[in-house]
Protein backbone atom coordinates (compact mmCIF):
# COMPACT_ATOMS: atom_id res chain seq x y z
CA UNK A 1 0.00 0.00 0.00
CA UNK A 2 1.66 3.15 -1.11
CA UNK A 3 -0.22 5.22 1.38
CA UNK A 4 -0.97 8.94 0.35
CA UNK A 5 1.30 10.37 -2.56
CA UNK A 6 1.40 13.83 -2.95
CA UNK A 7 3.18 15.58 -5.92
CA UNK A 8 5.56 17.85 -6.55
CA UNK A 9 7.66 17.63 -3.24
CA UNK A 10 8.81 20.74 -3.57
CA UNK A 11 7.95 24.10 -5.60
CA UNK A 12 8.74 27.61 -6.16
CA UNK A 13 6.18 30.21 -8.25
CA UNK A 14 6.39 33.65 -8.43
CA UNK A 15 3.56 35.70 -6.98
CA UNK A 16 0.82 36.13 -9.12
CA UNK A 17 1.06 33.26 -11.31
CA UNK A 18 -1.06 29.73 -9.99
CA UNK A 19 0.08 26.62 -8.92
CA UNK A 20 -1.86 22.59 -8.84
CA UNK A 21 -0.84 20.53 -6.66
CA UNK A 22 -1.94 16.63 -6.39
CA UNK A 23 -2.67 14.15 -4.62
CA UNK A 24 -3.59 10.43 -4.34
CA UNK A 25 -5.34 9.11 -1.77
CA UNK A 26 -4.29 5.60 0.17
CA UNK A 27 -6.24 2.34 -0.89
CA UNK A 28 -9.66 2.30 0.07
CA UNK A 29 -10.23 5.89 0.78
CA UNK A 30 -12.70 8.07 -1.03
CA UNK A 31 -12.44 11.04 0.68
CA UNK A 32 -9.62 13.68 0.39
CA UNK A 33 -8.70 16.91 2.27
CA UNK A 34 -6.17 19.81 2.15
CA UNK A 35 -4.54 21.44 4.52
CA UNK A 36 -2.31 24.29 4.91
CA UNK A 37 0.69 24.75 7.29
CA UNK A 38 2.17 28.18 7.32
CA UNK A 39 5.99 27.89 9.28
CA UNK A 40 5.48 27.26 13.06
CA UNK A 41 1.65 26.98 12.81
CA UNK A 42 -0.83 24.05 12.87
CA UNK A 43 -2.06 22.83 9.96
CA UNK A 44 -5.64 24.66 8.87
CA UNK A 45 -8.18 22.88 6.54
CA UNK A 46 -8.79 24.57 3.19
CA UNK A 47 -11.87 21.99 2.09
CA UNK A 48 -13.02 18.14 1.27
CA UNK A 49 -14.09 16.35 -1.34
CA UNK A 50 -16.13 13.28 -1.53
CA UNK A 51 -18.12 11.80 -4.80
CA UNK A 52 -16.17 14.54 -6.79
CA UNK A 53 -17.67 17.67 -4.93
CA UNK A 54 -16.59 19.89 -2.35
CA UNK A 55 -18.37 18.93 0.79
CA UNK A 56 -17.02 21.34 3.32
CA UNK A 57 -14.92 24.24 3.45
CA UNK A 58 -12.52 25.89 5.73
CA UNK A 59 -12.06 29.87 5.51
CA UNK A 60 -9.61 30.19 2.77
CA UNK A 61 -10.51 32.54 -0.64
CA UNK A 62 -11.88 31.69 -3.62
CA UNK A 63 -8.50 31.79 -5.22
CA UNK A 64 -8.36 27.76 -3.51
CA UNK A 65 -9.90 25.63 -5.65
CA UNK A 66 -9.72 22.21 -6.02
CA UNK A 67 -10.85 19.22 -8.33
CA UNK A 68 -11.58 15.48 -7.14
CA UNK A 69 -11.39 12.58 -10.50
CA UNK A 70 -13.60 9.18 -10.83
CA UNK A 71 -10.52 7.46 -8.91
CA UNK A 72 -10.45 9.60 -6.02
CA UNK A 73 -7.20 11.53 -6.44
CA UNK A 74 -7.75 15.58 -6.17
CA UNK A 75 -6.30 18.44 -7.07
CA UNK A 76 -5.62 21.68 -5.22
CA UNK A 77 -5.79 24.39 -7.23
CA UNK A 78 -3.72 28.16 -6.18
CA UNK A 79 -4.83 31.24 -8.00
CA UNK A 80 -3.22 34.59 -8.55
CA UNK A 81 -0.50 33.45 -6.03
CA UNK A 82 0.62 35.83 -2.70
CA UNK A 83 3.82 35.61 -1.02
CA UNK A 84 1.50 34.06 2.35
CA UNK A 85 0.92 31.49 0.53
CA UNK A 86 4.27 30.15 0.82
CA UNK A 87 3.48 27.15 2.95
CA UNK A 88 3.40 23.09 3.27
CA UNK A 89 0.17 21.67 1.67
CA UNK A 90 -0.95 18.51 3.20
CA UNK A 91 -3.51 16.20 1.82
CA UNK A 92 -5.26 13.79 3.88
CA UNK A 93 -7.40 10.70 2.72
CA UNK A 94 -9.74 8.78 5.01
CA UNK A 95 -13.03 6.50 4.19
CA UNK A 96 -15.91 7.96 4.17
CA UNK A 97 -18.48 6.09 6.56
CA UNK A 98 -20.16 7.32 9.69
CA UNK A 99 -17.83 6.46 12.46
CA UNK A 100 -15.11 6.71 14.02
CA UNK A 101 -11.88 6.92 11.58
CA UNK A 102 -8.61 8.20 11.13
CA UNK A 103 -7.27 10.69 8.74
CA UNK A 104 -3.96 9.59 6.61
CA UNK A 105 -1.75 12.36 5.56
CA UNK A 106 0.62 12.33 2.91
CA UNK A 107 3.72 13.59 2.41
CA UNK A 108 3.68 17.21 1.43
CA UNK A 109 3.88 19.63 -1.17
CA UNK A 110 6.60 22.82 0.10
CA UNK A 111 5.44 25.88 -1.96
CA UNK A 112 7.38 28.89 -1.81
CA UNK A 113 5.91 31.85 -3.57
CA UNK A 114 8.87 34.35 -4.28
CA UNK B 1 -15.56 28.51 15.93
CA UNK B 2 -13.88 25.68 16.85
CA UNK B 3 -10.47 26.78 19.17
CA UNK B 4 -7.70 24.14 20.49
CA UNK B 5 -5.18 25.29 22.39
CA UNK B 6 -1.75 23.50 23.20
CA UNK B 7 0.61 24.36 25.79
CA UNK B 8 3.67 24.62 26.38
CA UNK B 9 4.23 25.60 23.27
CA UNK B 10 7.80 24.63 23.91
CA UNK B 11 9.15 22.02 26.14
CA UNK B 12 13.06 21.63 26.65
CA UNK B 13 13.32 18.53 28.99
CA UNK B 14 16.38 16.23 29.89
CA UNK B 15 16.18 12.54 28.74
CA UNK B 16 14.86 10.17 31.55
CA UNK B 17 12.50 13.13 33.04
CA UNK B 18 8.50 13.12 32.60
CA UNK B 19 6.36 15.68 31.25
CA UNK B 20 3.14 16.12 30.08
CA UNK B 21 1.25 18.38 27.31
CA UNK B 22 -2.30 19.91 27.11
CA UNK B 23 -4.50 20.14 24.21
CA UNK B 24 -8.05 22.42 25.50
CA UNK B 25 -10.65 22.65 23.07
CA UNK B 26 -13.95 24.56 22.91
CA UNK B 27 -16.13 22.94 21.75
CA UNK B 28 -17.63 19.12 22.20
CA UNK B 29 -16.31 16.54 20.69
CA UNK B 30 -15.25 12.80 21.23
CA UNK B 31 -12.87 12.48 18.58
CA UNK B 32 -9.61 13.81 19.75
CA UNK B 33 -6.06 13.04 17.59
CA UNK B 34 -2.47 13.68 18.33
CA UNK B 35 0.04 13.40 15.58
CA UNK B 36 4.03 14.08 16.04
CA UNK B 37 6.00 15.74 13.09
CA UNK B 38 9.54 15.82 12.48
CA UNK B 39 10.83 19.11 11.41
CA UNK B 40 9.85 19.58 7.51
CA UNK B 41 8.20 16.12 7.34
CA UNK B 42 4.39 15.48 7.25
CA UNK B 43 2.54 14.56 9.88
CA UNK B 44 2.62 10.99 11.84
CA UNK B 45 -0.60 9.76 13.24
CA UNK B 46 0.05 8.66 17.21
CA UNK B 47 -3.21 8.48 18.97
CA UNK B 48 -6.56 8.09 18.09
CA UNK B 49 -9.06 8.85 21.00
CA UNK B 50 -12.82 8.18 20.38
CA UNK B 51 -14.60 8.45 23.67
CA UNK B 52 -14.63 9.56 26.90
CA UNK B 53 -12.08 8.34 29.58
CA UNK B 54 -10.26 6.96 26.69
CA UNK B 55 -6.71 6.12 27.36
CA UNK B 56 -4.23 5.02 24.69
CA UNK B 57 0.15 4.03 24.97
CA UNK B 58 2.45 3.31 23.02
CA UNK B 59 6.01 3.11 24.06
CA UNK B 60 6.61 6.56 26.33
CA UNK B 61 3.75 8.19 25.06
CA UNK B 62 0.83 8.04 26.89
CA UNK B 63 -2.65 9.82 25.73
CA UNK B 64 -5.99 10.42 27.29
CA UNK B 65 -9.31 12.25 26.99
CA UNK B 66 -11.54 14.02 29.07
CA UNK B 67 -14.88 15.20 26.96
CA UNK B 68 -16.15 16.56 29.97
CA UNK B 69 -12.93 18.90 30.56
CA UNK B 70 -12.64 19.39 26.88
CA UNK B 71 -8.80 18.43 27.73
CA UNK B 72 -6.38 15.62 26.37
CA UNK B 73 -3.13 14.82 27.63
CA UNK B 74 -0.27 13.60 26.03
CA UNK B 75 2.43 12.02 28.74
CA UNK B 76 5.81 11.68 27.95
CA UNK B 77 7.50 9.06 30.47
CA UNK B 78 11.36 8.90 30.63
CA UNK B 79 12.00 10.63 27.46
CA UNK B 80 14.75 10.30 25.15
CA UNK B 81 16.18 11.95 22.48
CA UNK B 82 13.85 10.38 19.67
CA UNK B 83 10.92 12.19 20.32
CA UNK B 84 12.37 15.04 19.89
CA UNK B 85 9.53 16.34 17.33
CA UNK B 86 6.41 18.72 17.18
CA UNK B 87 2.91 17.11 18.72
CA UNK B 88 0.07 18.45 17.40
CA UNK B 89 -3.60 17.74 18.72
CA UNK B 90 -6.49 18.10 16.43
CA UNK B 91 -10.20 17.38 17.02
CA UNK B 92 -13.18 16.48 15.04
CA UNK B 93 -16.18 17.73 15.25
CA UNK B 94 -18.23 17.02 12.22
CA UNK B 95 -19.81 13.62 11.93
CA UNK B 96 -18.57 11.43 9.67
CA UNK B 97 -14.93 10.52 8.34
CA UNK B 98 -12.45 12.43 10.51
CA UNK B 99 -11.09 14.92 7.45
CA UNK B 100 -12.13 18.28 8.79
CA UNK B 101 -9.93 18.57 11.99
CA UNK B 102 -9.27 21.69 14.02
CA UNK B 103 -5.51 21.66 15.34
CA UNK B 104 -3.61 23.48 17.78
CA UNK B 105 -0.73 25.45 17.83
CA UNK B 106 1.95 22.89 18.47
CA UNK B 107 4.27 21.80 21.31
CA UNK B 108 7.95 21.11 20.04
CA UNK B 109 9.28 19.02 22.55
CA UNK B 110 13.40 19.83 22.70
CA UNK B 111 15.03 16.46 24.67
CA UNK B 112 18.72 16.97 25.84
CA UNK B 113 20.92 14.34 26.68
Amino acid sequence: DAGVTQSPTHLIKTRGQQVTLRCSPKSGHDTVSWYQQALGQGPQFIFQYYEEEERQRGNFPDRFSGHQFPNYSSELNVNALLLGDSALYLCASSPRRVGRTEAFFGQGTRLTVV
Amino acid sequence: ELKVEQNPLFLSMQEGKNYTIYCNYSTTSDRLYWYRQDPGKSLESLFVLLSNGAVKQEGRLMASLDTKARLSTLHITAAVHDLSATYFCAVDIWPGTASKLTFGTGTRLQVTL
